[in-house]
């Protein structure tokens, strides 16, 4: 069973950084990529996904939105294939449940998602 | 920037079939056959229903179906059920590698 474990809410102040990090277990996918997706909090669908970036945990290879280029910093450690996403310069736009997914590349969708992590930025 | 477009709601009656439309407003969803549907309850992270335009993960009901006409990809929900009453959204692979997700649709139940 293919899990997708997430770090926890998290609060910051208007200009802060902020890092939330992801790992996959009890899969044998040999190549594949962790998604990050945000959803803003409110009604849906008014309040829709948007797609942030993803990272192979093996090779590092990153994908980044267009909208966060230059704000957004994606990593991994390989020896854990735990990655992690790092928001800079935070508004109150970025308030947001960011959630992690598992894609086993190739195939284009998002097999399993983690319980997503609540960033909230407030002065 | 890439964008699709769905519908903010579509309604149908239980045992109906509803239709759900995914627009790409530009080119940078280069031959749009990496389409996949995400089903998402208040509260839960969403679930993948269709993906590759027209193609079922295991374990999902084969009421849903997907096609695509150009630039229109569209999602089906056959026999309608309270259960379906949801949020749906595209999503679709770029010419740069990246992602995008449509705008979201609210499926009620009559």
């Amino acid at each position: 069973q293919v899990q997708v474990l997430q770090s926890g809410a998290e609060v910051k102040k208007p200009g802060a950084s902020v890092k939330v990090s992801c790992k996959a277990s009890g899969h044998t996918f040999v190549n594949y990529f962790l998604h990050w997706v945000r959803q803003a909090p409110g009604q849906a669908p008014g309040q829709g996904l948007e797609w942030v970036g993803a990272i192979n945990p093996n090779t590092g290879t990153t994908r980044i939105a267009q909208s966060l280029q230059g704000r957004l910093s994606l990593t991994r450690d390989a020896s854990t294939g735990t990655v992690y996403m790092e928001i800079f310069s935070l508004t109150s736009a970025d308030t947001a449940l960011y959630s992690c997914a598992v894609e086993p590349s190739g195939t284009y969708y998002l097999h399993q998602w983690g319980q997503g992590a609540l960033v909230t930025v407030s002065s | 920037q890439s964008a699709l477009t769905q519908p903010a709601s579509v309604s149908g009656s239980p045992g109906q079939s509803i239709t759900i439309s995914c627009t790409a407003t530009s080119s940078d969803v280069g031959t749009f056959n990496h389409v996949s549907w995400y089903q998402q309850h208040p509260g839960q992270a969403p679930k993948v229903v269709i993906y590759d335009v027209t193609y079922r993960p295991s374990g999902v009901s084969d009421r849903f179906s997907g096609s695509k006409s150009g630039y229109t990809a569209s999602l089906t929900i056959s026999g309608l059920q309270a259960d379906d009453e949801a949020d749906y959204y595209c999503k679709s692979y770029t010419v740069a590698k990246n992602y995008v997700f449509g705008t979201g649709t609210m499926v009620t139940v009559l």
